[in-house]
This record gives structure tokens, sequence and C-alpha cells, in this order.
């Protein structure tokens, strides 16, 4: 099956910093999302992106499906960015998410 | 639109007893998934259905769970003869499986068995 490997597997950041987190993926996808766990466990969706880029106010996000990795963006962050980020990736339209072991984003005012 | 909504939120049992989860996909939603996941870990798939029809079952779903969507609206998640090594949170997401939809999956917000 399908492997999924986040990069780095935690994150301690100052408020205003900027930050990358790094997906990789073993096969080619038909479903890429981003997610963020809050600390009451809500998987919130960032992003869908099987490829391109987009942006929603201070996060972006950048698919390279050719070479097989997606990128995290998240500028000038908050407190409130802490929790868990999750890539997760399907094979085929509609199918299930594979998830990665997750980025542990933490935040100090 | 009002998501995904699952029930109950909490649910603390006993070993050995049978417990049942409901999710409640968002509306006209066709493809209902049900995912667990452990601390620290991320989710892994169990099942998913398109409409009532069960789709696929991961090898995590022993014979101990069973998963129904039978007018292909809600869904039911049941494990029997629970054990300890079944505490998790367990994650319900639906999405809009049609040509030209995004086919993005929401989740709930899940519900955190926990078996004595």
């Amino acid at each position: 099956g399908i492997q999924v490997e986040q990069s780095p597997p935690d994150l301690i950041l100052q408020e205003g910093a900027n930050s990358t987190l790094r997906c990789n993926f073993s096969d080619s996808v038909n479903n890429l999302q981003w997610f963020h766990q809050n600390p009451w466990g809500q998987l919130i969706n960032l992003f869908y992106i099987p490829s391109g880029t987009k942006q929603n106010g201070r996060l972006s996000a950048t698919t390279v499906a050719t070479e097989r990795y997606s990128l995290l963006y998240i500028s000038s962050s908050q407190t409130t960015d802490s929790g868990v980020y999750f890539c997760a990736v399907a094979r085929y339209q509609g199918g299930k998410l594979i998830f990665g072991q997750g980025t542990e984003l933490s935040v100090k005012p | 639109d009002t998501g995904v909504s699952q029930n109950p939120r909490h649910k603390i049992t006993k070993r050995g007893q049978n417990v049942t989860f409901r999710c409640d996909p968002i509306s006209e939603h066709n493809r209902l998934y049900w995912y667990r996941q452990t601390l620290g870990q991320g989710p892994e798939f169990l099942t998913y259905f398109q409409n009532e029809a069960q789709l696929e079952k991961s090898r995590l779903l022993s014979d101990r769970f069973s998963a129904e969507r039978p007018k292909g609206s809600f869904s039911t998640l049941e494990i029997q003869r629970t054990e300890q090594g079944d505490s998790a949170m367990y994650l319900c997401a639906s999405s809009h499986n049609l040509f030209g939809t995004t086919d993005t999956q929401y989740f709930g917000p899940g519900t955190r068995l926990t078996v004595l």
C-alpha cells in the first residue's frame, strides 16, 4: 500500500515565525488532504490539494504530484495554530484516506 | 450544512461488553467512512460505504466489529466483546463522490472509547 511520511515529527515556533511542513508519498494519488487536529480531536479540513497550489489566509499548500510530495506553509504563526497537522492521501477517487504520522506544532507566545 | 455528527462523544465500558456508535453524515453525501485513531498515531481506515453498500473493510476490522448503513444515511459501528486494545477514538467521515465534485472527506468530532 501507499506509504505517507511527514516531517518534521515535532516543531516548536515562536509566535510570528513561519514554517514549512512536508508530506512525501510513495505512489500516485487522486486525493491529498491536509488537516489540523485540534486538542479535542476534531480533524479540521485545511486543503484538498492532489496537485497545484492553494492559499487560504496565512496558510498555503503546494503539491507536486509528479515528485510525490506536498508542502504546507504556515506564515506569521499564532498560538491557535498549535496542534497536530496530518497529511492524508487516497489512491483512487472516493477511496480510503491513508494518513501520515503527523507533525505536532507548538507555537509559543 | 450541519457537518458530520457522532454519538456518543465518549463511551466508557467494561471489557467484554458490546458498544454501538452512530454517525450522521453531511446531508446528501453518498460515501461514509469509519477510521480509528490511537494515541500518537494518525487515523487508520476501518471501512466505508457508498450509499448502503459496504465497499471495503480493513484487516483491522476483526469479526467482533460490524458496521451498517441500512438506508444510505446514518451508519452504526458495533464492537462486540470489547477488549482493552479497542480503546481509541473512532472517527467518521463523509464525502460527496460524484462526477465534478472534489471528493473531500469531512470528519466528525469522533467517539472516544475507553475499555476498562
